[in-house]
């Protein structure tokens, strides 16, 4: 498994403003990704992390909303820009430490986790 | 459009007794399935996984059931503890997806002493 550290763990912000959170990971990691858990809700993959190039982001999410770095093997940041009320999540970053073969799967690992309020 | 359900908001089972998580999806290109633990204020902790090729998989207290032909898998805790308490999400992958998760909604499992 890998051990994964995220920052700053909790934050309260104010509208309009930008968050940045870091997921810092103790080993090389193949992949990573960055989830939001809404309140009462289940966790929703916003994109996947590439080293070296853009990230790829899913259906409701684009790069001027959640512009993604991931500029090595074992470090990614996410920024939540121009933030309203509806940003209130926790925000996840996991890991995939290797690539699954033909035959297997990989299990993804997951951080603490960043509890941004907006206000 | 919600490809992974976990139709139980919560479950409530006595310390000893059988706890019984379920879990339908609803994609058939879902060929991977895992069971994570959460508990508050801490990220997802990985418990077990199945394969589509298997139909059952065992790890110490816990056994995770796969029936494709339902698109319905299920997470058995035998014997539940006090330490059992959390949320479990069920959460599918397919291998030609870019091994991205698709989460359910979650259960929230409380154990009686």
């Amino acid at each position: 498994s890998a051990v994964i550290s995220q920052k700053p763990s909790r934050d309260i912000c104010q509208r309009g403003t930008s968050l940045t959170i870091q997921c810092q990971v103790d080993s090389q990691v193949t992949m990573m990704f960055w989830y939001r858990q809404q309140p009462g809700q289940s966790l929703t993959l916003i994109a996947t992390a590439n080293q070296g190039s853009e990230a790829t982001y899913e259906s409701g999410f684009v790069i001027d909303k959640f512009p993604i770095s991931r500029p090595n093997l074992t470090f990614s940041t996410l920024t939540v820009s121009n933030m309203s009320p509806e940003d209130s999540s926790i925000y996840l970053c996991s890991v995939l430490p290797f690539l699954a073969g033909p035959l297997n799967h990989n299990e993804q690992f997951f951080g603490p986790g960043t509890r941004l309020t907006v206000l | 459009d919600q490809q992974v359900k976990q139709n139980s908001p919560s479950l409530s089972v006595q310390e000893g007794r059988i706890s019984i998580l379920n879990c339908d999806y609803t994609n058939s290109m879902f060929d991977y399935f895992l069971w994570y633990k959460k508990y508050p204020a801490e990220g997802p902790t990985f418990l077990i996984s199945i394969s589509s090729i298997k139909d059952k998989n065992e790890d110490g207290r816990f056994t995770v059931f796969l029936n494709k032909s339902a698109k319905h898998l299920s997470l058995h805790i035998v014997p539940s503890q006090p330490g059992d308490s959390a949320v479990y999400f069920c959460a599918a992958s397919a291998h030609f997806g870019n091994e991205k998760l698709t989460f359910g909604t979650g259960t929230r499992l409380t154990i009686i002493p």
